[in-house]
């Protein structure tokens, strides 16, 4: 099945810095890669994803990369603000639309 | 904006117990999820359900689960006999299609005594 890793598995930036997260995935049918923010005690949050017929997406200050051959995705995040603050998931999914999610990345931005 | 809803928000049984957890998925969804998250750990997936029969299964979704969509608006997820191991939040999900975004509800902690 399908093998998501992600990295670091926590991040610390100051606050207006950029914070970038990435993930790797094994399996080449996987066509479909969400990012979720999730806040403590609460739900997974999609906040942007991407399909494999896209290279990079961009929605504020968010920007999703894929790179197909290398089976790489990464999330970017710009001029970090405190709110940004939580854990984030990477996930990949194929043609049977099962999420298989990476270990999660705990960001802090410090103020 | 639609939501979808998981009761209870936290429920405590007795180990051996069954247990049934309940999503209202968005209403004209027609995809439903089961996951599950060990507390400190990721997301793990367990069922996905269309047209009123279990399309995938994990490993985990073992002869002690079952899912079931009783009356086209709950979807439900049922342990029969719960283990320690059961311990974690369950958060059911939906989508229109099988590649939208899934949605999550706000989940389920279960505690196994």
């Amino acid at each position: 099945g399908e093998n998501v890793e992600q990295h670091p598995s926590t991040l610390s930036v100051q606050e207006g810095d950029s914070a970038v997260i990435k993930c790797t995935y094994s399996d080449s049918a996987s066509n479909y890669f969400p990012w979720y923010k999730q806040e403590l005690g609460k739900r997974p949050q999609l906040i942007i994803d991407i399909r494999s017929n896209v290279g990079e997406k961009k929605d504020q200050r968010i920007a999703v990369t894929l790179n197909k051959t290398a089976k790489h995705f990464s999330l970017h995040i710009t001029e970090t603000q405190p709110e940004d603050s939580a854990v984030y998931f990477c996930a990949a999914s194929a043609a049977d639309y099962k999420l298989s999610f990476g270990a999660g990345t705990t960001v802090t931005v410090r103020a | 904006e639609p939501e979808v809803t998981q009761t209870p928000s936290h429920q405590v049984t007795q180990m051996g117990q069954e247990v049934i957890l309940r999503c209202v998925p968005i209403s004209n969804h027609l995809y439903f999820y089961w996951y599950r998250q060990i507390l400190g750990q990721k997301v793990e997936f367990l069922v996905s359900f269309y047209n009123n029969e279990i399309s995938e299964k994990s490993e985990i979704f073992d002869d002690q689960f079952s899912v079931e969509r009783p009356d086209g608006s709950n979807f439900t997820l049922k342990i029969r006999s719960t283990k320690l191991e059961d311990s974690a939040m369950y958060f059911c999900a939906s989508t229109w299609t099988g590649d939208q975004p899934q949605h999550f509800g706000d989940g389920t902690r279960l505690s196994i005594l």
